[in-house]
Formats: C-alpha cells, structure tokens, sequence
C-alpha cells in the first residue's frame, strides 16, 4: 500500500457545481494533511492544510478529515473553470517526512 | 520577491554532462525538500536537507546524485554524467521548521538531456 493514494481521474464537474477530491494515507498517526494545486507545467501551490484537530474552511475550499478511516478531503464549491489542474494531497507522517500522493486531475466545464 | 527561488529554469544538457540545480529558500526557512517530476506524474521525493545536514535521501538514486546545502549559499542538486532518464521538472521546496509546517514550492528546473 502506498503511503498517500488519490484517484487520478480524470474527474469532471460543471461549473457551479462542487467537486470533491478525496485521499487516503497509511499512518493513522499522521499529524497534518496539505492540499497543492498544480497547473500544467507550473508548481505546486499549497491552497490549505489542516491538522489532525479538525476540519478547515477558506472561502469556497473547505478541507475535512476523517481520521478513522484515514483519509482527507478537499471540498470545492461554486466550481470554476479556473479551478482545473492536478490537486495534490500530503501528509506528514513522520517528523520532516512528507508523502505525496500522484493528484487527481480535475476539469471544470462550463 | 521572498518565495523559493530556483535557478536555471531551464537546463539543456548532453549526455554525460553534469547538471547543476540551484535552490534558495524561503526567507526565514531552514529546511529544504527536492523532488523529481515526470510529465504526467506525481512528485517523488529525492532528498531533505537543513543547513549543513542531510536528513533523509532515501529517494535519491544512489549513484551520481548529490546534494549540499551549505551554511552560506543556495542548496545544490548535482546530477553528474546525466542520461535521457534523467529528463524531468526538478522542483525544489522549503519549510520553516520540522514536519507540521506546510512547504512552499519554487518555480522548478526543467532538466532536458539531449
């Protein structure tokens, strides 16, 4: 098993509506979970990350964690053409170690 | 500009040239990541560094990659006698302390091999 699995889509919603990008990790100890979002030939942008403490929201992104069953998502709402790219999942599982996952690639349609 | 600056941007190289990455973190920021990228792939971690140290390089291939980050300058990523594989976005990232700390990416070395 990988440390960090994401479905790597590709995954299409209208415009409007909400997308949801999910992932899942290993370490049920893990502390703190990243969100990147990556365009085409550009690098990664962190957009939120949350603690093992609870669920974040910023604008129309919100992050949420289930640590039960060991993964995280990221919610967008009033989806947006520009909001097509890769999105990334992290996870900091041990003490400077990060895993990412490979991203789901997300389409907006308009 | 304050962000993670990379340099070159672009590299051209022949087979069995040896390939210099430069990375300068973040100001403030003592922690230093490098990762490998394929086109259509995901980030692959290669080697974590602070000043002076390697940390972990677990997945840096064993032999002709090196890396430094020395007390004064950027960090470096070396690739000697280079080969068509090695043909990717190089991306470097920093952090401002250990592990809960979110990392900040540069703009990335595009690495080609002739």
């Amino acid at each position: 098993q990988k440390e960090v699995e994401q479905n790597s889509g590709p995954l299409s919603v209208p415009e409007g509506a909400i997308a949801s990008l999910n992932c899942t990790y290993s370490d049920r100890g893990s502390q703190s979970f990243f969100w990147y979002r990556q365009y085409s030939g550009k690098s990664p942008e962190l957009i939120m990350f949350i603690y093992s403490n609870g669920d974040k929201e910023d604008g129309r992104f919100t992050a949420q964690l289930n640590k039960a069953s060991q993964y995280v998502s990221l919610l967008i709402r009033d989806s947006q053409p520009s909001d097509s790219a890769t999105y990334l999942c992290a996870v900091n599982m041990k003490i400077d170690q990060f895993y990412f996952g490979t991203g789901t690639s997300l389409t907006v349609i308009p | 500009n304050a962000g993670v600056m990379q340099n070159p941007r672009h590299l051209v190289r022949r087979r069995g040239q040896e390939a210099r990455l430069r990375c300068s973190p973040m100001k403030g920021h003592s922690h230093v990541y490098w990762y490998r990228q394929l086109p259509e792939e995901g980030l692959k971690f290669m080697v974590y560094l602070q000043k002076e140290n390697i940390i972990d390089e677990s997945g840096m291939p064993k032999e002709r990659f090196s890396a430094e980050f020395p007390k004064e300058g950027p960090s470096i990523l070396r690739i000697q006698q280079v080969v068509r594989g090695d043909s990717a976005a190089y991306f470097c990232a920093s952090s401002p302390g250990q592990g809960v700390q979110p990392q900040h990416f540069g703009d990335g070395t595009r690495l080609s091999i002739l």
